[in-house]
């Protein structure tokens, strides 16, 4: 089983600051089968990014992705009052898909 | 547009079984796959399995092999969650999402909106 291992766990920013959120896994993920949701309270979550970098229908352009291989990066350009939320990686390139165990953007 | 309509809240004792139903409508059933992922209280997101469209192939997390038990109803557009042997660890709100395609692995494009199983004696 490939492990997922997010950080920081939970990042203090102010609205219109840049996020950056890493995400390594413990093997190669193959062809960066690897996507990042937000989930808010009391909500279901939502994908915001496929295939590492590909957005996902509506998901606006502050948000993007990159990286290959075992270490994973989301960035929010400047972050917007909405954008506060916990956010988790998934890799699916194994049978056996995994999930981060989430980062935490809260607002400073 | 797609949708994803989850059975309601369950309480359920320890040792027993539980059953959760996925709705799903917008687009043609048998060309998408479904996961189940569950999150427990204040905790971060837990794949537990998956099954092919088409085919219905599942694929279990290791965690779960022998307690899941993952199906589809092409004719109610229905797809299952039966996990049996429950615990009070099985607290949780319990996910159907819907891959991009009749495949898996993949990434979860749509989610249900969540069935919170509680395990109590």
């Amino acid at each position: 089983e490939i492990v997922l291992t997010q950080s920081p766990g939970t990042l203090s920013l102010s609205p219109g600051e840049r996020a950056t959120l890493s995400c390594r896994a413990s093997q190669s993920v193959s062809s960066t089968y690897l996507a990042w949701y937000q989930q808010k309270p009391g909500q279901a979550p939502r994908l915001l990014i496929y295939g590492a970098s590909s957005r996902a229908t509506g998901i606006p352009d502050r948000f993007s992705g990159s990286g290959s291989g075992t270490d994973f990066t989301l960035t929010i350009s400047r972050l917007e009052p909405e954008d506060f939320a916990v956010y988790y990686c998934q890799q699916y390139g194994s049978s056996q898909e995994t999930f981060g165990q989430g980062t935490k953007v809260e607002i400073k | 547009q797609v949708q994803l309509v989850q059975s309601g809240a369950e309480v359920k004792k320890p040792g027993s079984s539980v059953k959760v139903s996925c709705k799903a409508s917008g687009g043609p059933f048998s060309s998408y796959a479904f996961s189940w992922v569950r999150q427990a209280p204040g905790q971060g997101l837990e794949w537990m399995g998956g099954i092919t469209g088409m085919f219905g192939t599942t694929n279990t997390a290791q965690k779960f092999q022998g307690r899941v038990t993952i199906t589809t109803d092409e004719s109610t557009s229905t797809a299952y969650m039966e996990l049996s042997s429950l615990r009070s660890e099985d607290t949780a709100v319990y996910y159907c999402a819907r891959y991009s395609g009749y495949y898996r692995p993949g990434y979860l494009q749509h989610w249900g909106q969540g069935t919170l199983v509680t395990v109590s004696s």
